[in-house]
């Protein structure tokens, strides 16, 4: 059974980037799309952009100049990039498999991160 | 980008009851709409796609309607392990939106 484990710092400084990896295990990274999904508080689900494992990506326009995705095949991860944040950018941070590029069907179970000085 | 608008934003139900929730889109997304399940402290997990089929695992109380602009995910007799908050998705275009959530809570 396919399993995603987020893991990176959970306070961050304004201004400065916020790292992620998402780890997958259970399954191959290859063949499949990925992609990130915050969750501000009291806010709703935001796709923040997708990478296939070939590394063709895209971003949510909102975010796009301040996003990288990139994946690592040899490692079975991918990772996320959000440069100059802001508290807004304070969210729960989930990775997923986005199924044929259409539904994220696998999640992982989100790992909660903070911009704060 | 596509707005998603879920009604009501909370639904008061006893156990066993019928729930129908509702999602409108700000313009057709045909039938490229999905219906997900997220409880108190864990992530979301896909229940519909595609507006009406269930993905793997998925209860047959669970349904999914519509088309277009207009959706409705409906339990048939909520169990306990119902109660939660769900979204729907649209895949039409890009990027994926979200609509804010409907929580069905236990009267």
């Amino acid at each position: 059974q396919m399993q995603l484990q987020e893991s990176g710092p959970g306070l961050v400084k304004p201004s400065e980037t916020l790292s992620l990896t998402c780890t997958v295990s259970g399954g191959s990274i290859s063949g499949n799309y990925w992609s990130w999904i915050r969750k501000p508080p009291g806010k709703g689900l935001e796709c923040i952009g997708y990478i296939y494992y070939t590394g063709t990506t895209n971003s949510n326009p909102s975010l796009k100049s301040r996003v990288t995705i990139s994946v690592d095949t040899s490692k079975n991860q991918l990772s996320l990039k959000l440069t100059s944040v802001i508290a807004a950018d304070t969210a729960v941070y989930y990775c997923a498999r986005y199924l044929n590029g259409r539904y994220m069907d696998v999640w992982g179970k989100g790992t909660t991160v903070t911009v704060s000085s | 980008e596509i707005v998603l608008t879920q009604s009501p934003a909370t639904l008061s139900l006893s156990p066993g009851e019928r729930a129908t929730l509702s999602c409108r889109a700000s313009e057709s997304v045909s039938s490229y709409l999905a219906w997900y399940q997220q409880k108190p402290g864990q992530s979301p997990s896909l229940l519909i796609y595609d507006a009406f089929k269930r993905a793997t695992g998925i209860p047959a109380r669970f349904s999914g309607s519509g088309s277009g602009t207009d959706f409705t995910l409906t339990i048939s007799s909520l169990e306990p392990e119902d109660f939660a908050v769900y979204y729907c998705q649209q895949r039409s275009s890009w990027p994926p939106t979200f609509g804010g959530g409907t929580k069905v809570e236990i009267k």
